[in-house]
């Protein structure tokens, strides 16, 4: 778990603003997923990425919502002009090729 | 999306009791995922299934794949305060795919 690297761990954003999470997998992983968790809810897919592609995002919002994983570099989520109901945990995982683990997660708060 | 069924939603049991909890799909996974989540932090992985009707123990806990390939029971035993956090199944299609997570099974220890 500790191999997946989150950063921030807690992110406060105004309505409007941008929000950019990054996450790191751990070494010798090209498999990256977000998911999304809301208060007292389990986590939800968002988007699978392996370097400079988007694999599947069929858990991602039309709008909004942007995930690149580069060829150097982490993968980052990008939610734009955010609102109140981005507020959530947002986690990246990673995997070799089956077993996949999670980093600690990213918090965001919209005020 | 699909989810999963997992139940209970919570559980308050007295230290050194067992615990069992269950998830059930309305479609087949080839592998089962079990995690526990403590608070502020991500999922940690407890046991991988990768065949229908295996069996799989780590320490006091035991997990079985169920053999229709649409369930799966997690068992703690002899339960202890630090057991205490949200238990989530999860079921994969096949590698390199998303996770489809139940809604948690909240677990609360008495002293």
């Amino acid at each position: 778990n500790a191999g997946v690297m989150q950063n921030p761990r807690h992110l406060v954003r105004r309505r409007g603003q941008e929000a950019r999470l990054r996450c790191s997998p751990m070494k010798g992983h090209s498999h990256v997923y977000w998911y999304r968790q809301l208060p007292e809810e389990g986590l939800k897919f968002m988007v699978y990425l392996q370097k400079e592609n988007i694999i599947d995002e069929s858990g991602m919002p039309k709008e909004r919502f942007s995930a690149e994983f580069p060829k150097e570099g982490p993968s980052i989520l990008r939610i734009q002009q955010v609102v109140r109901g981005d507020s959530a945990a947002y986690f990246c995982a990673s995997s070799p090729t089956d077993t996949i683990y999670f980093g600690e997660g990213s918090w965001l708060t919209v005020v | 999306g699909q989810q999963l069924n997992q139940s209970p939603q919570s559980m308050f049991i007295q230290e050194g009791e067992d615990v069992s909890m269950n998830c059930t799909s309305s479609s087949i996974f080839n592998t089962w995922l079990w995690y526990k989540q403590e608070p502020g932090e991500g999922p940690v992985l407890l046991i991988a299934l990768y065949k229908a009707g295996e069996l799989t123990s780590n320490g006091r806990l035991t997990a079985q794949f169920g053999i229709t390939r649409k369930d799966s029971f997690l068992n703690i035993s002899a339960s202890i305060p630090s057991d205490v956090g949200i238990y989530f199944c999860a079921g994969q299609w096949k590698g390199n795919t998303p996770l489809v997570f139940g809604k948690g099974t909240r677990l609360s220890v008495i002293a």
